[in-house]
C-alpha cells in the first residue's frame, strides 16, 4: 500500500441498506478526512478526525458515522442508504505541520437506487 | 456564510497562459490551497498561499491578496494535460477547509 487506499472504487447499493467505505493509510498521518463530491459543488466534509480515538463532524454529517480505532484506518458507514447520498466520496489525510496538505484517495462512486 | 468564488469553465489554448481567480469571504484565515483533479481522478495538492505575494511552481504559479480575499492561479505554457478542474480552498479560523466548486479548465490544440 502506498498513499490511501479506498475500497471499493464503486457501488450501487439499494435505499435502506448499511455500507461502509473503508480507507487505509500507510503515512502515519494523524489527520482523516471524509469528502463528498457532487457536481458544482466544492468539496463538503463529513467527518474527520484529528488523532486516533478521536472524531468530529462536518458539514455534511446526517446519516453517516465513522470511527478511528487506530491511526491507519477510518472507515465511513452509511447506516440506511437514501438516494441523496449518491455521490463520489474521497478520503484525506493530512500531516501536522506549516501547510498541512491533504492527500486524497482515488474515490469511492456510490450509487443509491 | 463562509464562500468561495471561482469560475465554473474556462477554455485556452495549447501553450498559452491561463489565469483562474478565486475570491472568497470565510471566518478568519489560516491558509489558501489550489488542487488539480483530473475527471474521474482524486485532486492532488498544487501550492499554499498564507503570505500575500506569489509563489511561483514551474509552470505554476499562486498569487494571493489576503487584504482583497482574492486569489489566482497563473498557468503558463499549457499544455493538453492541463485540462482538469482546479479547485481553490481556504483553511478558516478553526482550520477547516472551505472548497470552491472548482474551475473546468478545457485546453484546445
Amino acid at each position: 500500500i502506498a498513499g490511501i487506499t479506498q475500497a471499493p472504487t464503486s457501488q450501487i447499493l439499494a435505499a435502506g441498506r448499511r455500507m461502509t467505505l473503508r480507507c487505509t493509510q500507510d503515512m502515519r498521518h494523524n489527520a482523516m478526512y471524509w469528502y463528498r463530491q457532487d457536481l458544482g459543488l466544492g468539496l463538503r466534509l463529513i467527518h474527520y478526525s484529528n488523532t486516533a480515538g478521536t472524531t468530529g463532524k462536518g458539514e455534511v454529517p446526517d446519516g453517516y458515522s465513522v470511527s478511528r480505532a487506530n491511526t491507519d484506518d477510518f472507515p465511513l458507514t452509511l447506516a440506511s442508504a437514501v438516494p441523496s447520498q449518491t455521490s463520489v466520496y474521497f478520503c484525506a489525510s493530512s500531516a501536522q505541520g506549516a501547510t498541512g496538505e491533504l492527500f486524497f484517495g482515488e474515490g469511492s462512486r456510490l450509487t443509491v437506487l | 456564510g463562509q464562500n468561495i468564488d471561482q469560475p465554473t469553465e474556462m477554455t485556452a489554448t495549447e501553450g498559452a497562459i491561463v489565469q483562474i481567480n478565486c475570491t472568497y469571504q470565510t471566518s478568519g484565515f489560516n491558509g489558501l490551497f489550489w488542487y488539480q483533479q483530473h475527471a474521474g481522478e482524486a485532486p492532488t495538492f498544487l501550492s499554499y498561499n498564507v503570505l500575500d505575494g506569489l509563489e511561483e511552481k514551474g509552470r505554476f504559479s499562486s498569487f494571493l491578496s489576503r487584504s482583497k480575499g482574492y486569489s489566482y492561479l497563473l498557468l503558463k505554457e499549457l499544455q493538453m494535460k492541463d485540462s482538469a478542474s482546479y479547485l481553490c480552498a481556504v483553511r478558516d479560523s478553526n482550520y477547516q477547509l472551505i472548497w470552491g466548486a472548482g474551475t473546468k479548465l478545457i485546453i484546445k490544440p
